[in-house]
């Protein structure tokens, strides 16, 4: 039962450009959620996709965007990179539900570097 | 407003003891989940164990309980007979029930290092 997989694992990037962040969900799961965790930090929440549509946001700039595709694969995509951008992004996935005890697996992370 | 608190930055514990990772949280909702998450180096954020708010009995699974105590608002995890392995950031986190399969709200991490 394959898990929560994410590419590239690295990337580097400059000021200003434009990144795309893979995520495959487990196996069975219909949900996906991004956060990002800066050097030090917990993750903060950025979005939530389900059914192909962004459910929830958190309090990022719209510079985040993101896609769900029919297969429940997701992109994350950041535009005009900051330096600040630069972050553990994690992605997550679960099967919608109405238990409380859905609960959020994770894969392995892309650490970006914007320089 | 949603919080977690962990006030610990670093805990040391001696191989197969058992050691507490304290968590605060702060919601007006009566309906939340709580959860742990390991972080080992490599990133991946691991689920060990979930708290329903209206649970009645502490959750447990394997070496890992959690210590609910509700009218405090705490949600400690409580590690026993520590293994080398243990050794990682450990995160508590909230969700708010009307967030069904929603954002989880992290603390800052605790990072427990478990010597030989």
């Amino acid at each position: 039962d394959a898990g929560v997989t994410q590419s590239p694992t690295h990337l580097i990037k400059t000021r200003g450009q434009q990144v795309t962040l893979r995520c495959s969900p487990k196996s069975g799961h219909d949900t996906v959620s991004w956060y990002q965790q800066a050097l030090g930090q917990g993750p903060q929440f950025i979005f939530q996709y389900y059914e192909e549509e962004e459910r929830q946001r958190g309090n990022f700039p719209d510079r985040f965007s993101g896609h769900q595709f029919p297969n429940y694969s997701s992109e994350l995509n950041v535009n005009a990179l900051l330096l600040g951008d630069s972050a553990l992004y994690l992605c997550a996935s679960s099967l919608q539900g109405e238990r409380m005890t859905d609960t959020q697996y994770f894969g392995p992370g892309t650490r970006l570097t914007v320089l | 407003a949603q919080k977690i608190t962990q006030t610990q930055p670093g805990m040391f514990v001696q191989e197969k003891e058992a050691v507490t990772l304290d968590c605060t949280y702060d919601t007006s909702d009566q309906s939340y989940g709580l959860f742990w998450y390991k972080q080992p180096s490599s990133g991946e954020m691991i689920f060990l164990i979930y708290q329903g708010s209206y649970d009645e009995q502490n959750a447990t699974e394997g070496r890992y309980s959690l210590n609910f105590q509700k009218a405090r608002k705490s949600a400690n995890l409580v590690i026993s007979a520590s293994q080398l392995g243990d050794s990682a950031m450990y995160f508590c986190a909230m969700r708010e029930v009307y967030n069904q399969g929603g954002k989880l709200i992290f603390g800052q991490g605790t990072e427990l290092s478990v010597k030989p």
